[in-house]
C-alpha cells in the first residue's frame, strides 16, 4: 500500500513477555519515528531514525525497550518483559526527511494482562 | 519535558458552527502541523506550517503559526457531523536537530447534527 503499514493491529500478551511490532514506512522515506500513545493522551516520542545516521533515542522510556531499523527501510520495535504500564498504541511515522511531515500508521494496540 | 497546552480540552457544537482551538507552549517552534484522529486509526495531517505568521487553509480548515513562534491555533468553519474526532496540534523545537514532534493534548470534538 501507499502509507505507513503496522502488524500486528492489536497484540495481547501476559505480563513479562516480549512483544514484536513492526512497521513498515511509505517507500524512499529515510525517516522513521516510533510514539506512543496512552489511553486518552497525545503522543510521546520514543525513537527516530534517519538513514544510517544513530538513531535518537531519548523517548525510550527504560532498558526494556529497544528498536532497530533493517536496510533503511523496517523498522521493529521490542518490549522485553513488559509490564501492564506499556499497555498503549504503539505509533510508527515516516517522512521523507526530518523537516518533512510525518505521516502515521494506525498503530498497534498492545495490552498487557 | 517538553509541553504544549491545547485548548479546549473537549468541545460539543452544533452542526453549523465555527471551531476553534489552539495550541501554546513557552518553547520556540520550527514547524506546526496539525493532525485529527478518529478512533481506532492513526492520526491524519491536516495542515503544516513552517513560517511565523503563516496562515493556510485547507478547506473549511485554516491554520495560523504564531508570530512569536510559541503558538498556533486552528480554525473549523461550517463544522459537519464528520468533522467528529479528536485534533492534535503538533511541534517541532527550533533546538532539535530531529524531527521528533511535541504532541499537544488534543481536543476532542462533537458535532450535533
Amino acid at each position: 500500500g501507499a502509507g505507513v503499514s503496522q502488524s500486528p493491529s492489536n497484540k495481547v500478551t501476559e505480563k513479562g513477555k516480549d512483544v514484536e511490532l513492526r512497521c513498515d514506512p511509505i517507500s524512499g522515506h529515510t525517516a522513521l519515528y516510533w510514539y506512543r500513545q496512552s489511553l486518552g493522551q497525545g503522543l510521546e516520542f520514543l525513537i527516530y531514525f534517519q538513514g544510517n545516521s544513530a538513531p535518537d533515542k531519548s523517548g525510550l522510556p527504560s532498558d526494556r525497550f529497544s528498536a532497530e531499523r533493517t536496510g533503511g527501510s523496517v523498522s521493529t520495535l521490542t518490549i522485553q518483559r513488559t509490564q501492564q504500564e506499556d499497555s498503549a498504541v504503539y505509533l510508527c511515522a515516516s517522512s521523507s526527511d526530518r523537516v518533512q511531515p510525518q505521516h502515521f500508521g494506525d498503530g498497534t494496540r498492545l495490552s498487557i494482562l | 519535558g517538553q509541553q504544549l497546552n491545547q485548548s479546549p480540552q473537549s468541545m460539543f457544537i452544533q452542526e453549523g458552527e465555527d471551531v476553534s482551538m489552539n495550541c501554546t507552549s513557552s518553547s520556540i517552534f520550527n514547524t506546526w502541523l496539525w493532525y485529527k484522529q478518529e478512533p481506532g486509526e492513526g492520526p491524519v495531517l491536516l495542515i503544516a506550517l513552517y513560517k511565523a505568521g503563516e496562515l493556510t487553509s485547507n478547506g473549511r480548515l485554516t491554520a495560523q503559526f504564531g508570530i512569536t513562534r510559541k503558538d498556533s491555533f486552528l480554525n473549523i468553519s461550517a463544522s459537519i457531523p464528520s468533522d467528529v474526532g479528536i485534533y492534535f496540534c503538533a511541534g517541532q523545537l527550533r533546538s532539535s536537530n530531529t524531527g521528533k514532534l511535541i504532541f499537544g493534548q488534543g481536543t476532542t470534538l462533537q458535532v450535533k447534527p
